[in-house]
């Protein structure tokens, strides 16, 4: 089962920052935190990763609490193709060694013009 | 370098039949990991395949079965259809089971 607690949905307005939170209160210490998105009938897209310290690319940036219990994806200069499913996945390994990602429902962000 | 590609891209089954789906490895890439997601929701792990062996299954039933080939493709079998089973196959890969790259999948649709 998905161990995160995402909003099902959002908004934001175009040129801004969006801001999408994640709740992964019972994480692992060696647990880390992904982010992906999903754009309508596409398959899912890498964003960041990141364990505890904080992390950027050139798509985003990932905030992570000290206590690694939640984190926020930054979205610096929302566009309207940013308009999708943001899944936030703490990825896990299972006794065969096997790394899966467990996706819950996301938030849907909608970029507003 | 190329990504992950699904074969068909759309396909139509009757209740009962049999399916395959096919995936091509991003390549390098030695990992194939196999995802349904109904309408409306997430995807969901099937299973995985390492260096060709079976290394990881969700909660799935035994007729969703799976190959990955030498050349690191690989294929999503389900047997005996049913309607809830309509949904976009999703195959991901990665090499060493680190960070993924999705194909754009394949929308299967029971009547």
């Amino acid at each position: 089962d998905a161990k995160t607690t995402q909003p099902p949905s959002m908004d934001c307005a175009e040129g801004r920052a969006a801001n999408l939170p994640c709740n992964h209160s019972t994480i692992s210490g060696n647990e880390y935190v992904y982010w992906y998105r999903q754009i309508h009938s596409q398959g899912p897209q890498y964003i960041i990763h990141g364990l505890k310290n904080n992390e950027t690319n050139e798509m985003a940036s990932l905030i992570i609490t000290e206590d690694r219990k939640s984190s926020t994806l930054i979205l610096p200069h929302a566009t309207l193709r940013d308009t999708a499913v943001y899944y936030c996945i703490v990825r896990v390994a299972d006794q065969t060694g096997a790394n899966n990602l467990f996706f819950g429902t996301g938030t849907r962000l909608t970029v507003i013009p | 370098e190329t990504g992950v590609t699904q074969s068909p891209t759309h396909l139509i089954k009757t209740r009962g039949q049999q399916v395959t789906l096919r995936c091509s490895s991003q390549s390098g890439h030695n990992t194939v990991s196999w995802y349904q997601q109904a309408l409306g929701q997430g995807p969901q792990f099937i299973f995985q395949y390492y260096r060709e062996e079976e290394n990881g299954r969700g909660n799935f039933p035994p007729r969703f079965s799976g190959l990955q080939f030498p050349n690191y493709s690989s294929e999503l079998n389900v047997n005996a259809l049913e309607l809830d089973d309509s949904a976009l196959y999703l195959c991901a890969s990665s090499l060493e089971r680190t960070g993924y790259t999705f194909g754009s999948g394949t929308r299967l649709t029971v009547v």
